[in-house]
């Protein structure tokens, strides 16, 4: 089946320490996204990437980096220069077509204590 | 003023009522709209898209008002499962922005 996958589910790490989360799709889709939720709050656009080897900061980019090394696959370093990382993190891609809506993962809970 | 705008909520809503909330949104370039819903702690899911036509598929009704700028979502004979937040999300016509609403929390009550 296609869709989106984020590892890991959950993810803990100490305070100052880089962490990288996983996100892999396997539809053929030319765009991905990185988004941050809190709770009870809405979704922030972290990084977005139309193409391979291109991707552009959203709202909230600093403290995150990412890469598009290949078209299935858009990992996301969330470095110690974030001040408050913890969060629910969402990986999605997007189809090329105007009308085609976005596909989420299951998304990556990240604690940093 | 925000792009997309929703009522946060929450609609608290006796089951098998109709309940109805809208997403206003500022930018007349925005071309496909959707509807999600997120259930607590887990990803938003696609509900439905909306088209100016209207678009139904059981229960749910989505509608695009293009000269009043807003999507509705209709729910009819509401049940316990349709507690969630829902989120609306424009397209603008450069295809890759996408503006989402910060979503209307809904409680279906016994």
């Amino acid at each position: 089946d296609g869709g989106i996958t984020q590892s890991p589910k959950y993810l803990f790490r100490k305070e100052g320490q880089n962490v990288t989360l996983s996100c892999e799709q396997n539809l053929n889709h030319d765009a991905m996204y990185w988004y941050r939720q809190d709770p009870g709050q809405g979704l922030r656009l972290i990084y977005y990437s139309q193409i391979v080897n291109d991707f552009q900061k959203g709202d909230i980019a600093e403290g995150y980096s990412v890469s598009r090394e290949k078209k299935e696959s858009f990992p996301l370093t969330v470095t110690s220069a974030q001040k408050n990382p913890t969060a629910f993190y969402l990986c999605a891609s997007k189809g090329g077509a105007l009308n085609s809506p976005l596909h989420f993962g299951n998304g990556t809970r990240l604690t940093v204590t | 003023r925000k792009e997309v705008e929703q009522d946060p909520g929450p609609f608290n809503v006796p089951e098998g009522a109709t309940v109805a909330f809208n997403c206003t949104y500022s930018n007349s370039a925005s071309q496909s709209f959707f509807w999600y819903r997120q259930d607590c702690r887990k990803e938003p899911k696609l509900l439905m898209s909306v088209y100016s036509s209207g678009n139904e598929d059981g229960r749910f009704t989505a509608q695009l008002n293009k000269a009043s700028q807003y999507i509705s979502l209709l729910i009819r004979d509401s049940k316990l499962s349709d507690s969630a937040t829902y989120l609306c999300v424009a397209i603008m016509d450069s295809n890759y922005q996408l503006i989402w609403g910060a979503g209307t929390k809904l409680i279906i009550k016994p």
